[in-house]
């Protein structure tokens, strides 16, 4: 089936560090939503994207659709420590198909 | 606006026992999806419904099954319970057929032993 590859798998920064990560893939998507999942809970959803090369934001978060339609991008500005948490992408191949989810991106925060 | 909820939190079932897991959607959500999530990984999706009818399908076996209410409430039952069962199950609500954005519930947590 399709996969998705999320970088960096893990990462620790610094509090006031800003973060970026991606999720790229073999196949075209026309949908790219990024999640955060705490310990414990469901996916919250953060950011959606339907557009090839939309830039949304949302608060400090801001997320880019790629423009060759087999990559998304999240960015994260001047990190806190309830930054936390696995970030993830998941993408939808055409509209009506199943949402793919990538592995995720672990970050935490240092004080 | 009501979000998504699921029930039970937990669940502790031992193998070849059957389950049933529930999902209330969104309001103004006609759309349900499930997703299974083991330790340290995204979610693998199971299958999806719209309007009562099963649309689209993981790669999941036939003792996965489920099933959606008038109101868009949601099922999902699993039979024979292997070990590997044991995740979180996640449900997510849209509206639509799978176009646009998905809302997740808290989860279940499935344990078999």
């Amino acid at each position: 089936g399709q996969q998705l590859n999320q970088s960096p798998q893990s990462m620790f920064i610094q509090e006031g560090e800003d973060v970026s990560m991606n999720c790229t893939s073999s196949s075209i998507f026309n949908t790219w939503l990024w999640y955060k999942q705490e310990p414990g809970e469901g996916p919250v959803l953060l950011i959606a994207l339907y557009k090839a090369g939309e830039l949304t934001s949302n608060g400090r978060l801001t997320a880019q659709f790629g423009i060759t339609r087999k990559d998304s991008f999240l960015n994260i500005s001047a990190s806190i420590p309830s930054d936390v948490g696995i970030y993830f992408c998941a993408g939808q191949l055409r509209y009506g198909q199943n949402f793919v989810f990538g592995p995720g991106t672990r970050l935490s925060v240092l004080p | 606006e009501t979000g998504v909820t699921q029930s039970p939190t937990h669940l502790i079932k031992t193998r070849g026992q059957q389950v049933t897991l529930r999902c209330s959607s969104q309001s103004g959500h006609n759309t349900v999806s499930w997703y299974q999530q083991a330790l340290g990984q995204g979610p693998q999706f199971i299958f999806q419904y719209y309007r009562e009818e099963e649309n689209g399908r993981g790669n999941f076996p036939p003792r996965f099954s489920g099933l959606q209410f008038p109101n868009y409430s949601s099922e999902l039952n699993v039979n024979a319970l292997e070990l590997d069962d044991s995740a979180l199950y996640l449900c997510a609500s849209s509206l639509g057929q799978g176009r646009g954005e998905q809302f997740f519930g808290p989860g279940t947590r499935l344990t078999v032993l």
